[in-house]
C-alpha cells in the first residue's frame, strides 16, 4: 500500500525556519515527483511547488521564492520541505502529495501542522 | 495567478438528490497534448485531500462511480449522482497546467 508518512507537529517563533519531513513507503513513490500543499486554518488549498524524482530540479510559486526549499534523499526515500522567515501567516497544515500509478496528487500525506507564535 | 472560481461555495443536500459543483478557469487548461488538466478532490472534515476525478473525467479507481466530472476549456463540472452521508466535505477543483497550480475556493457539501 503506497503511503506518504510527515514528520510531526512543530511550534516555531516569527522569524525562524522549519523543516518538515515525508517519507514514502508500499510504492516507488520516490520516483515520482512531489509536491507540497498547505492549509491555513479554515483555509483552502495552496500549492507551494514540488521537486523532482532525482531531486535536481525544484518549481515554486513565486509566493515562496527566496524562503522556500525543497530537497530529496532518495536513500530513504523522504523529501523536505524547509520554509523560513516564519510569520503567523505561515501557520497551516503542510501536505506532501505525490503521483500514483493513475494520475498526479493521487497519494498525500497525513499532514503536518505548524503553529508560528511568539 | 490563475483564478479558479467555484460555485456554489456551499451546497446542502437530501441523501438520495443530486448535487451538481462548477469550476470556472479563466484560460483554457486544455494542453498541447491534448490533456485537459483539471482535477476534482475531496476533503472530509480532518483528513487529508482525496484525489477523486483527474483530467476533467477520469475517475480514480476505488472512486464511486456516482461521481462524475465533465467539462472543456475553461468550463468544468462536477456531479454526484446521488448523495450520500460520506459525501460529507470540501470539494476542490484544480489546474495543473499553470504554474503556480492554483485550487478553486472550496465547495462545502452538507446533508
Amino acid at each position: 500500500q503506497a503511503q506518504l508518512v510527515q514528520s510531526g507537529a512543530e511550534v516555531k517563533k516569527p522569524g525562524a525556519s522549519v523543516k518538515v519531513s515525508c517519507r514514502a513507503s508500499g510504492h516507488t513513490l520516490i520516483s515520482y515527483y512531489m509536491h507540497w500543499v498547505r492549509q491555513a486554518p479554515g483555509q483552502g488549498l495552496e500549492w507551494m511547488g514540488f521537486i523532482n524524482p532525482r531531486g535536481d530540479s525544484t518549481s515554486y510559486a513565486q509566493k515562496f521564492q527566496g524562503r522556500v526549499t525543497m530537497t530529496r534523499d532518495t536513500s530513504t526515500s523522504t523529501v523536505y520541505l524547509d520554509l523560513s522567515s516564519l510569520t503567523s501567516e505561515d501557520t497551516a497544515v503542510y501536505y506532501c502529495a505525490s503521483r500514483g500509478m493513475e494520475a498526479a496528487f493521487q497519494h498525500w500525506g497525513q499532514g503536518t501542522l505548524v503553529i508560528v507564535s511568539s | 495567478d490563475l483564478v479558479m472560481t467555484q460555485t456554489p461555495l456551499s451546497l446542502s443536500v437530501t441523501p438520495g438528490q443530486p448535487a451538481s459543483i462548477s469550476c470556472k478557469s479563466p484560460q483554457s487548461l486544455l494542453h498541447t497534448d491534448g490533456k485537459t488538466y483539471l482535477s476534482w478532490f475531496l476533503q472530509r472534515p480532518g483528513h487529508s485531500p482525496h484525489l477523486l476525478i483527474s483530467e476533467v473525467s477520469s475517475r480514480l479507481s476505488g472512486v464511486s462511480d456516482r461521481f462524475s466530472g465533465s467539462g472543456s476549456g475553461t468550463d468544468f463540472t462536477l456531479k454526484i449522482s446521488r448523495v450520500e452521508a460520506e459525501d460529507v466535505g470540501l470539494y476542490y477543483c484544480m489546474q495543473t497546467l499553470y504554474s503556480p497550480y492554483t485550487f478553486g475556493q472550496g465547495t462545502k457539501l452538507e446533508i
